[in-house]
């Protein structure tokens, strides 16, 4: 089975600072791994996802993620937050199965201050 | 980019009425889930279909749910005798046939239920 964890159920970081949102996976298969946005009243946006390819990865709007399996993490960061990157961050885990479901995180509020 | 759709945006019923969640997929999509978020918490599956079948569901996924894919483009949920535990936000995601695509998301429907 796999799961998600992510540490912070609320991060407030200053605009221009750097934005760190962790996320730790457990998977009994090589795992593909995602973030989602949801903005307020909105649905699910994928910001990036791994697949086994660069352990590095890189999304929309500046944020990008790193893959490292020795640790079981897979952190969203982007180097300067803006106000617009107030949201709800989930991170999700995938097998590789056929009929594969996604498992979510229970999501980080990221809030930006002025 | 390609949509998925769902109507109606905001469901309000009365306790033990059933109600039908509507979605239409992206068209050449052929995996289709249901997953519900209750306000404040995480993101839940609850039912994955393929080939006009579900393919795996999870314990929230009891007798007083079904899915549907009546025609060649809707995807319902259907919740035959709603309670107030039902009250949700519930989204619809389709992909495609690739094991490393991601899901693409519908902005919701809100099931209130009173």
């Amino acid at each position: 089975a796999q799961s998600v964890t992510q540490l912070g159920s609320h991060v407030s970081v200053s605009e221009g600072a750097l934005v760190l949102l962790r996320c730790n996976y457990s998977s009994s298969v090589p795992p593909y791994l995602f973030w989602y946005v949801q903005y307020p009243n909105q649905g699910l946006q994928l910001l990036l996802k791994y697949t086994s390819a660069a352990t590095l990865v890189k999304g929309i709007n500046g944020f990008e993620a790193e893959f490292k399996k020795s640790e079981t993490s897979f952190h969203l960061t982007k180097p300067s937050a803006h106000m617009s990157d107030a949201a709800e961050y989930f991170c999700a885990v995938s097998d590789q199965g056929h009929g594969q479901n996604f498992v979510f995180g229970p999501g980080t509020r990221l809030s930006v201050l002025p | 980019e390609p949509e998925v759709t769902q109507t109606p945006s905001h469901q309000v019923t009365q306790m033990g009425q059933e109600v039908i969640l509507r979605c239409v997929p992206i068209s050449n999509h052929l995996y289709f889930y249901w997953y519900r978020q209750i306000l404040g918490q995480k993101v839940e599956f609850l039912v994955s279909f393929y080939n006009n079948e579900i393919s795996e569901k999870s314990e929230i996924f009891d007798d007083q749910f079904s899915v549907e894919r009546p025609d060649g483009s809707n995807f319902t949920l259907k919740i035959r005798s709603t309670k107030l535990e039902d009250s949700a936000m519930y989204f619809c995601a389709s992909r495609g046939t690739g094991v490393s695509e991601k899901l693409f998301f519908g902005s919701g429907t809100q099931l209130s239920v009173l």
